[in-house]
Formats: C-alpha cells, structure tokens, sequence
C-alpha cells in the first residue's frame, strides 16, 4: 500500500531546532516535498528533494534517503510565526500524484 | 508567474442540494490539476487529477464528481450533498519539480 508516516505533534521553544521525520511506503517514488498549513490557510510548498541529501532554504532544511524510504524537515531558528501544521508527500508512480501524510503540528513555545 | 483562484471562500449548503466549486489557474498552460479535501485536523485527501482539458482520474468513489472544460478550467461538483462532504476543498496545480501551489480553498459545511 502507499502510506507516509510522520509524528502528529512537536513542541519545541522559539529559538530552537526542530527535526520533523517522514517514512514512506510507495508503489513508485518521484520525490519527497514539504508543506506548511497554517491554521484555516491553504498548504504551502516549502521544499523538495529528488535525489539523497539535504536541501537549505533559509531557516528551512530538508534531507532525503532513498534507501531508507525516509526524509526530515529541519526548522531552524524557530520563531513563534512557524507555528504550523507541516505535510511531508511523496510524488507517486507516473509522477502524477503526489501522497500526503497526515501531518505534524508544530507548536512554538515562548 | 503563476496564480490559482478558487470561489467561493465559505459555503453553507443542505444535504441533498447540488454543488459547484470552481478553479482557475493563471499564468500557465496544460497544467496538471488537483482536487483535495482536509477534514479538520486531518491531511489532504485526493480526490481528482486531471492532466488535460476532458482528462479526469478518481481517486475516492463517493456523490462528487470534476470536469475539465477549459485548459485552466476545474470544476468540481455533486448532485447531492451529504453531511460527510463536509470539508476544506482545495485545488492545485502541479509545478515542474512535482510541487503543488493550492489555491485557497473552499470551506464548505452541510448542514
């Protein structure tokens, strides 16, 4: 079957590092995104990894490995405004549909 | 650059009354489309994609149904609601490196 599982809540304080993991299970695999909901917003695409490694975006970090069929997001210098839901999701076989997993919902403490 | 609208905002309808959500992209051509629901608190649930204008695939049998008339063009509709089609509704395009950019979403409560 395909599944993506990620853990439903994290606490960190602003200021911190946070590592949000992903592990998959896919027929296909056409890479591994991130996403971030905030609260009655639309998703938003925040980072992608298509080959092993680490991807930086500013505060933002994402790492990929295949063979390991696992990723993370990496929140740096967190700040109370990255209080979010975030979605990892892996493009499917034919690359036409991309799986969500059900979310991690991160709270920034003060 | 690239911009995808979504009407209406929020929607109060009754179970058995029909349903129309619209989506239009701007600022590309072909793109692929996608229709998602979220429950409250839950992730994102694929409903339908579509890679061109007639071109439809369902992911979840249920009383909801799309279409494509026009390249940017995405409609999804129902003949009946039902309280379970209650929902966040969510349409996106597909970038080139298998991003999606959602729209921002129809609230929709049957009541």
């Amino acid at each position: 079957g395909q599944s993506l599982e990620q853990p439903s809540e994290v606490t960190a304080v602003e200021g911190a590092i946070v590592q949000i993991n992903c592990t998959y299970q896919t027929s296909g695999f056409y890479g591994l995104s991130w996403y971030q909901q905030h609260d009655g917003g639309a998703p938003t695409f925040l980072s992608y990894n298509a080959l092993d490694g680490l991807e930086e975006t500013g505060r933002f970090s994402s790492f990929l490995s295949r063979s390991d069929s696992y990723g993370y997001l990496l929140l740096q210098e967190l700040q109370m405004k990255d209080s979010a839901s975030y979605f990892c999701a892996v493009g499917d076989t034919g690359g036409f549909k991309t799986i969500f997993g059900a979310g991690t919902r991160l709270f920034v403490k003060a | 650059s690239q911009t995808i609208h979504q009407w209406p905002a929020t929607l109060v309808q009754p179970v058995g009354s029909p349903l129309s959500l619209e989506c239009t992209v701007e600022g590309t051509s072909n793109p692929n489309l996608y229709w998602y629901r979220q429950a409250a608190g839950r992730g994102l649930q694929l409903l339908f994609y579509s890679v061109g204008i007639g071109q439809i695939s369902s992911e979840v049998p249920q009383n909801l149904s799309a279409s494509r008339p026009q390249d940017r063009q995405f409609i999804l509709s129902s003949k009946k609601l039902l309280l379970s089609d209650s929902g966040f509704y969510l349409c996106a395009w597909r970038g080139g490196s298998d991003e999606q950019y959602f729209g921002p979403g129809t609230r929709l409560t049957v009541t």
